[in-house]
């Protein structure tokens, strides 16, 4: 089992729409947890920590689920700009990072 | 978060060559690492640049094939050795700092990535 699984999408979605997907991960003892946004031949880019039960940043919304072992990610009144691969990284301690392979997401005018 | 600038930005490299890539933040930092993210793929972790000693490889990357130098605490470079058209890929480093904005967590911030094609 991978250390980090997401759904790739693509999620396709109106301007407007809200979208949510999830990132599970195998480490029971993690204890960080990040959401990365990487636009095409970009770097990733931080987007929001998790920490606690979640967190908000404006439309963002990001939840952790200790006890299923997933965080989620949700994106409210999606803009175009949304338009991105988002990454979910779990820390393995030690200071690493895992990353999950991405999810897609395309928000269509 | 922190200015991270990598050189060369892109490259086109001939098979059996090395390309050594820079990576130069602008603040003091104590973790710095060295990633791959290859065509469609996710971010593998290469290696911890440890300043002062030897790098910390992953599972899967040795030293001979990617030797990695960190004299001081802004600066690290990244070799990739012999190259094949396997190694071609983004190789980006990045930085662990604490984020005073975020309840003190610990935060990896990314410099912008060495495209790397080889023939």
């Amino acid at each position: 089992r991978k250390e980090v699984e997401q759904d790739p999408g693509p999620f396709n979605v109106p301007e407007g729409a809200t979208v949510a997907f999830n990132c599970t991960y195998s480490n029971s003892a993690s204890q960080s947890f990040f959401w990365y946004r990487q636009d095409c031949r970009k770097e990733p880019k931080l987007l929001m920590s998790v920490y606690s039960s979640g967190n908000e940043d404006g439309r963002f919304t990001a939840q952790l689920n200790r006890a299923s072992q997933y965080i989620s990610l949700l994106i409210r009144d999606s803009k175009l700009s949304d338009s991105a691969t988002y990454l979910c990284a779990v820390n393995l301690g030690d200071y690493k990072l895992s990353f999950g392979a991405g999810t897609t997401v395309t928000v269509r005018a | 978060s922190a200015v991270i600038s990598q050189k060369p930005s892109r490259d086109i490299c001939q098979r059996g060559t090395s390309l050594t890539i820079q990576c130069q933040v602008d603040s003091q930092v104590t973790m710095m690492f060295w990633y791959r993210q290859q065509p469609g793929q996710s971010l593998t972790l290469i290696a911890t640049a440890n300043q002062g000693s030897e790098a910390t490889y992953e599972s899967g990357f040795v030293i001979d094939k990617f030797p990695i130098s960190r004299p001081n605490l802004t600066f690290s470079t990244l070799t990739v050795s012999n190259m094949s058209p396997e190694d071609s890929s983004i190789y980006l480093c990045s930085v662990e700092i604490t984020d005073y904005e975020r309840s003190d967590q610990e935060t990896q911030y990314f410099g912008p990535g060495t495209r790397l094609l080889v023939l």
